[in-house]
């Protein structure tokens, strides 16, 4: 079953960078992701889609402050220079023909 | 700019139906693969469903197979979403979401989102 891990939460202050991790299924190591970031009360909006390779295409005018990497099964969101606005809920999300799956979603509170 | 706007939510007995509209614009909405998400209250993103963008193929989620259909006209840049037989669990907001990607690992991620639209199923 294809499964994306995340930590619930994380925290980091204000300026520094932070590194979200999502986990895919062992079965599913080489899955591309995708990164969709939501806002308190707003609607999601996607921040990039990260290759297997670490490789990573960014939504349009997302900063590149962001970014991704890869390592095994493991796929990361960098975030760098940290903003109060950068305080949200972090989600990743996967696909196979016929599903589309997201993980649980990571809180971010930025200190 | 890409916009997505929902509508159609509001609140609705259990056991009775709803249908969600999303209008598109600023892009070519007959070229491009469409979903639905949705997101419980304080909970996250659940997958609900897909069309292709020749309206061939559609795919749900288990908790909704049987119960939701999801449709689009693009002469009218419109994606719908015709829920019936509703609980108390399919309380939640609904987005549609663009499809992304590419011909050789499909179209499955979302580059653009609305902001929501709001189902209660309740008595």
């Amino acid at each position: 079953q294809l499964v994306l891990t995340q930590s619930p939460s994380a925290s980091a202050s204000l300026g520094a960078s932070v590194k979200l991790t999502c986990t895919l299924s062992s079965r599913h190591s080489t899955y591309a992701i995708a990164w969709h970031r939501q806002r308190p009360e707003k609607g999601p909006r996607y921040l990039m889609k990260l290759n297997n390779d670490g490789s990573h295409i960014r939504g349009d005018g997302i900063p590149d402050r962001f970014s991704g990497s890869s390592s095994g099964a493991a796929r990361y969101l960098t975030i760098s220079s940290l903003q109060s606005e950068d305080e949200a809920d972090y989600y990743c999300q996967t696909w196979v023909t016929g599903s589309r799956v997201f993980g649980g979603g990571t809180k971010l509170t930025v200190l | 700019e890409v916009q997505l706007v929902e509508s159609g939510g509001g609140l609705v007995q259990p056991g009775g139906s709803l249908r969600l509209s999303c209008a598109a614009s600023g892009f070519t909405f007959s070229n491009y693969e469409m979903n639905w998400v949705r997101q419980a209250p304080g909970k996250g993103l659940e997958w609900v469903s897909f069309i292709s963008s020749g309206d061939r193929t559609t795919y749900y989620a288990d908790s909704v197979k049987g119960r939701f259909t999801i449709s689009r006209d693009n002469a009218k840049n419109s994606l719908y979403l015709q829920m019936s037989s509703l609980r108390a669990e399919d309380t939640a907001v609904y987005y549609c979401a663009r499809a992304a990607g590419d011909s050789t690992y499909g179209w499955g991620y979302f580059d653009y989102w609305g902001q929501g639209s709001l189902v209660t199923v309740s008595s």
